[in-house]
């Protein structure tokens, strides 16, 4: 149990572009999601923590306009890295929380390549 | 501020052999939780063990234990009979009960030799 799922693994776009992240919780509800940034050989850096039905919150120095979070459902969290750069680049990493439980459940990882 | 520091960026064992992990973390806080995870080459992380600050007794998963020093705010990972597959990089992470985020540390990278 507690699967969580990304799609896509991959994605290349151009600079100027919107890129669409989905994370999924496939065998429980999760109110909480989370949003993480990995650069290469480092760690995971938490960009945002998503609730289901309400607006997410931003750590510092993350642009809320840039990085556009929606946790529609308790199953589902999106990610969508808009008009994109190449300074965007990076692997992109959510987790669900299952409910009550705090342990955080990863998804296998989202690698964004911006020309 | 919460701080998770692991000051071994690389390590490595024989396989069968035994290797600690260390972790060390500051907080005021009285109520958290704390875990290890495994990151492989794939890049997926992988849940290795919790342990809830408020229970004295030591987490326990197979071949995987901890040694948890609440005075000395001090989180150890304890690999017994390391197998190739034990190859990965290894975080440390600080979950505040009130906050549920996750604060990481800086990782440790395990070899496994054969």
């Amino acid at each position: 149990g507690a699967v969580v799922s990304q799609h896509p693994s991959w994605v290349i776009c151009k600079s100027g572009t919107s890129v669409k992240i989905e994370c999924r919780s496939l065998d429980f509800q999760a109110t909480t999601m989370f949003w993480y940034r990995q650069f290469p050989k480092q760690s995971l850096m938490l960009m945002a923590t998503s609730n289901e039905g309400s607006k997410a919150t931003y750590e510092q120095g993350v642009e809320k306009d840039k990085f556009l979070i929606n946790h529609a459902s308790l199953t589902l969290s999106t990610l969508t890295v808009t008009s994109a750069h190449p300074e965007d680049s990076s692997f992109y990493i959510c987790s669900a929380e299952r409910e009550g439980g705090g342990t955080q459940y990863f998804g296998p990882g989202t690698r964004l390549t911006v020309l | 501020a919460q701080t998770v520091t692991q000051s071994q960026p690389e390590m490595s064992v024989q396989e069968a052999e035994t290797v600690t992990l260390s972790c060390t973390y500051d907080t005021s806080e009285s109520n958290y939780y704390l875990f290890w995870y495994k990151q492989p080459p794939s890049r997926q992380m992988i849940l290795v063990i919790r342990q809830e600050a408020y229970k004295q007794q030591n987490a326990t998963e197979n071949r995987f234990s901890v040694n948890f020093q609440k005075a000395a705010k001090s989180f150890s990972l304890k690999i017994s009979d390391s197998q190739l597959g034990d190859t990965a990089m290894y975080f440390c992470a600080f979950m505040n009960s009130g906050t549920y985020k996750y604060i990481f540390g800086t990782g440790t990278r395990l070899k496994v030799l054969a």
